[in-house]
């Protein structure tokens, strides 16, 4: 079975900080993995995705996430976040073989002003 | 992408009685699904709504809890039965579509409901 942890579960920083959020998962196979935020009051979006070749993507609003292979990682970050990256932010994995996704706990950052 | 619409986009219902939410994607998907997110927790899979055949429910849920319909490529229902306050909880609708020119499978979420159980 797979699963997906995130260490961090409440992250407070300033507006111009970097971020780093840590993603973990477990899984024998090949994986698709993905970075969902969802911002107050809203639904569910699509941060950014891997399924394969260069394991640095770029998602949107400045996001990015780096696939280490060797340590079962798909950190998330940003070079300097803004009041606006305020929201939940969950890591997860799928399969490549399958279709269920697999959701981490989330990660709730607050970015102050 | 997939645009997809829920109804109700919340409620609040009194326990023993039963609620059924309404899924509509704005195109044909082979792949449903429907999540819950409780409060301060993260999404877990109910069931996978498969057209023409019953639902493939997770671990933890039942049928007769959470019966779901899938009458064509584009609708699904997700009843939540016998409500208890445990049911509290925002209840997603997702999908499976094709992105790209390698055919990955991109998944999307609806808006969610919002289900309050008195």
């Amino acid at each position: 079975a797979q699963s997906v942890s995130q260490h961090n579960h409440h992250v407070i920083l300033s507006e111009a900080a970097s971020l780093e959020l840590g993603c973990n998962y477990s899984y024998g196979g090949t994986v698709n993995l993905f970075w969902y935020v969802q911002y107050p009051g809203q639904h569910l979006q699509l941060l950014l995705k891997y399924f394969s070749g260069d394991p640095l993507v770029k998602g949107i609003k400045g996001f990015e996430a780096e696939f280490i292979k060797s340590k079962f990682s798909f950190n998330l970050r940003k070079p300097s976040v803004q009041w606006s990256d305020t929201a939940e932010y969950f890591c997860a994995v799928r399969g490549n073989a399958g279709n269920m996704l697999t959701f981490g706990g989330g990660t709730r950052l607050m970015v102050k002003p | 992408s997939a645009v997809i619409s829920q109804k109700p986009s919340r409620d609040i219902c009194q326990r023993g009685t039963s609620l059924t939410i309404q899924c509509q994607v704005d195109s044909q998907v082979t792949m449903m699904f429907w999540y819950r997110q409780q409060p301060g927790q993260s999404l877990t899979l109910i069931a996978t709504a498969n057209q023409g055949s019953e639902a493939t429910y997770e671990s933890g849920f039942v049928i007769d809890k959470f019966p779901i319909s899938r009458p064509n490529l584009t609708f699904s229902t997700l009843t939540v039965s016998n409500m208890s306050p445990e049911d509290s909880s925002i209840y997603l609708c997702s999908v499976q579509k094709r992105a790209g020119g390698r055919g990955y499978n991109e998944q999307f979420f609806g808006p969610g409901t919002r289900l309050t159980v008195l």
